[in-house]
């Protein structure tokens, strides 16, 4: 079973720049989740969908930050524009609903490491 | 509000000795707690979680982890540590009666093993 794809998988843009970075979950799995990863911290959760629905993006920083998820399956998150601060990982993970809910496991994509110069 | 609590940044361990890394949480109501991996340039593998019963639960790769109540921790552990554990290890939980809630990751513990 293929798991979660991420891609690009490193970006370098200079500040102001646009940027988008793209996830495909796991078969199946109906909730997709973006995460922000700073460098020696743990992940922090920016938005989370319900299929094509956003029911958690309270943690997004909509001023600057979008994501889209129109078919409920693969994933877009977007930044425009980019200040040094967004310079982190940006995790993507998904699970199913059907693995008990709140107790659903979730897996995680490699990442995409954005560097902002 | 929940939070998770790694307290060691790094901890160090020789190869085939037995290894604990440390995990408290706080969280209103019965805790979900879980376990993962991270290797370089790679994203989080899940170890194992908590979500009730025994309290010792078995995960991936021999890892184990006690879940103590009265101590409110969930601490990660291996009998016989290899080389290749070496990695970054982040504790997570999620509260269970409070609908749903976002998991919540501590800062992350690197296991260092050493030949």
């Amino acid at each position: 079973e293929a798991g979660v794809v991420q891609s690009p998988r490193y970006k370098i843009i200079e500040k102001k720049q646009p940027v988008a970075f793209w996830c495909n979950p796991i078969s199946g799995h109906n909730t997709l989740y973006w995460y922000l990863q700073n460098l020696g911290q743990g992940p922090e959760l920016l938005i989370r969908y319900e299929n094509e629905e956003a029911v958690d993006d309270s943690q997004l920083p909509k001023d600057r930050f979008s994501a889209e998820r129109l078919k409920g399956v693969d994933s877009t998150l977007k930044i425009q524009p980019a200040e040094l601060g967004d310079s982190a990982v940006y995790l993507c993970a998904s699970s199913s609903p059907f693995a008990g809910g709140m107790t659903d496991t979730q897996y995680f994509g490699p990442g995409t490491r954005l560097t902002v110069l | 509000a929940q939070s998770v609590a790694q307290p060691e940044d790094q901890v160090n361990v020789a190869e085939g000795n037995p290894l604990t890394v440390k995990c408290t949480y706080s969280v209103s109501g019965n805790p979900y707690l879980f376990w993962y991996v991270q290797y370089p340039n790679r994203g989080l593998q899940f170890l194992l979680k908590y979500i009730t019963g025994d309290n010792l639960v078995k995960g991936s790769y021999g890892f184990e982890a006690e879940f103590n109540k009265s101590q409110t921790s969930f601490h990660l552990k291996k009998p016989s540590a290899l080389v290749s554990d070496s990695a970054l290890y982040f504790c997570a939980v999620r509260a269970f009666n409070t609908g749903f809630q976002k998991l919540v990751f501590g800062t992350g513990t690197r296991l260092l093993v050493s030949p």
